[in-house]
């Protein structure tokens, strides 16, 4: 299985300041298609997860602008322009396929 | 939507059983349907995922205890995990989209806790 690293695990951010976060695969996520499905999903404070992005750089409808997804082979990054009080809570990077999809272990951002 | 929903707490060596209720659209559309685990305190784990045609992926971590099935008449899908120890208590969800690639993470239900306890 492809395992996910993501970095760092907390994320202190002041409000209005730009926030990134790594995501590492242990191998590359080039699949067969030529396409590279990795995706970012935010989960706020009792709730259930969201999908932010997939294939690295594509933001799902209704995303505000200040998220972004950047990357290629196995290193990947989220970034948030400027950090608003609802961006609280933990993210998450995804691959897959191949099979079985693998999520990084999740970064927990908080405001300062 | 989707709303998940369980028979409740599950006992060591059972099986646990939970259905996703799909409202707003057909089981039987384009869709591709999942469900994703989260141990209290802990991170997300992908289960498995299944299209209308009955072709499924699983977690080969899993994959011997777990079956996802399509119920076309009640308009909902299923998870079945047997041999259910303490390490399968998390809350489940269930989730659905139209990309087999992308995933079906576009939409997703509420979540329930299930507890495996004696």
């Amino acid at each position: 299985d492809v395992v996910m690293t993501q970095s760092p695990l907390s994320l202190p951010v002041t409000l209005g300041q730009p926030a990134s976060i790594s995501c590492r695969s242990s191998q590359s996520l080039v699949y067969s298609d030529g396409n590279t499905y990795l995706s970012w999903f935010q989960q706020r404070p009792g709730q259930s997860p969201r999908r932010l992005i997939y294939k690295v750089s594509n933001r799902d409808s209704g995303v505000p602008e200040r998220f972004s997804g950047s990357g290629s082979g196995t290193d990947f990054t989220l970034k948030i322009s400027r950090v608003e009080a609802e961006d609280v809570g933990v993210y998450y990077c995804m691959q897959g396929p191949p099979w079985p999809r693998t999520f990084g272990q999740g970064t927990k951002l908080e405001i300062k | 939507q989707l709303q998940e929903s369980g028979p409740g707490p599950v006992k060591p060596s059972g099986t646990l059983s939970l259905t996703c209720a799909v409202s707003g659209g057909s089981i039987s559309s384009s869709y591709w349907w999942s469900w994703v685990r989260q141990p209290p305190g802990g991170g997300l784990e992908w289960i498995g995922e299944i299209y209308r045609s009955g072709t499924t992926y699983y977690n080969p971590s899993l994959k011997s205890r777990v079956t996802i099935s399509i119920d076309k008449s009640n308009n909902h899908f299923s998870l079945k995990l047997t041999s259910v120890t303490a390490a399968d208590t998390a809350v489940y969800y269930c989730a659905a989209g139209p990309g087999q690639f992308v995933g079906p993470f576009d939409y997703w239900g509420q979540g329930t806790l299930v507890t495996v306890s004696s």
